[in-house]
């Protein structure tokens, strides 16, 4: 079983739309957790850090659920520009990080 | 946010040559780096975490005698890769934290290419 498990995708979707992307992870003892996004070879960048309580950022909203050790991240009010590959990442101790394989988003006009 | 960079960008080799990457953090110390690899559609897979003045800690199936990692200062990490050969092909990216939060920032990362 992979660390850490993404649906890759694509997802294909309309300017305007709202899409989620959902990630669960295995390891119980993780603490942090992220996503990011990254662009064609291009290094990953962070999107934002997810908490329990959930948080917030413009069109973006993370989610943490430790019980059932599952991330998910909305996307509303989708732009061209948010077009990426988007990483659920857990941080596994010693801050290296562990990687999903990505779910790729194209937006369309 | 904290800059980290990468050098080369890219590089093309022979098979059987070494090649080396540099990874310098340029506004902040770090004293640990991380490499990761990431081929063609794949996940970025974590190689080394490398430390500061003591060895690099491999993971599982990295062979250290070929990822050669040295990490001499406080703001500069090099992974060297030995003897190259054509399944050595990937995009090699370096990271660090800055200490100020849980942030991992990137370096650009290198193509690798081995013909």
């Amino acid at each position: 079983r992979k660390e850490v498990e993404q649906d890759p995708g694509p997802f294909n979707v309309p300017e305007g739309a709202t899409v989620a992307f959902n990630c669960t992870y295995s390891n119980s003892a993780s603490q942090s957790f992220f996503w990011y996004r990254q662009d064609c070879r291009k290094e990953p960048k962070l999107l934002m850090s997810v908490y329990s309580s959930g948080n917030e950022d413009g069109r973006f909203t993370a989610q943490l659920n430790r019980a059932s050790q599952y991330i998910s991240l909305l996307i509303r009010d989708s732009k061209l520009s948010d077009s990426a590959t988007y990483l659920c990442v857990v941080e596994g101790g010693r801050r290296a990080l562990t990687f999903g394989s990505g779910t790729r988003l194209q937006v369309q006009p | 946010g904290a800059v980290v960079s990468q050098h080369p960008s890219r590089v093309i080799c022979k098979s059987g040559t070494s090649v080396k990457i540099e990874c310098r953090s340029l506004d902040f110390q770090a004293t640990t780096m991380f490499w990761y690899r990431q081929f063609p559609k794949k996940s970025l897979m974590l190689m080394a975490t490398s430390n500061e003045g003591s060895k690099a800690t491999y993971e599982q199936g990295v062979e250290k005698d070929k990822f050669l990692i040295n990490h001499a200062s406080l703001t500069l990490s090099t992974l060297t890769v030995t003897s190259a050969h054509p399944e050595d092909s990937s995009f090699y990216i370096c990271s660090a934290n800055d200490g100020g939060g849980d942030e991992q920032f990137f370096g650009p990362g290198t193509r690798l290419t081995v013909l």
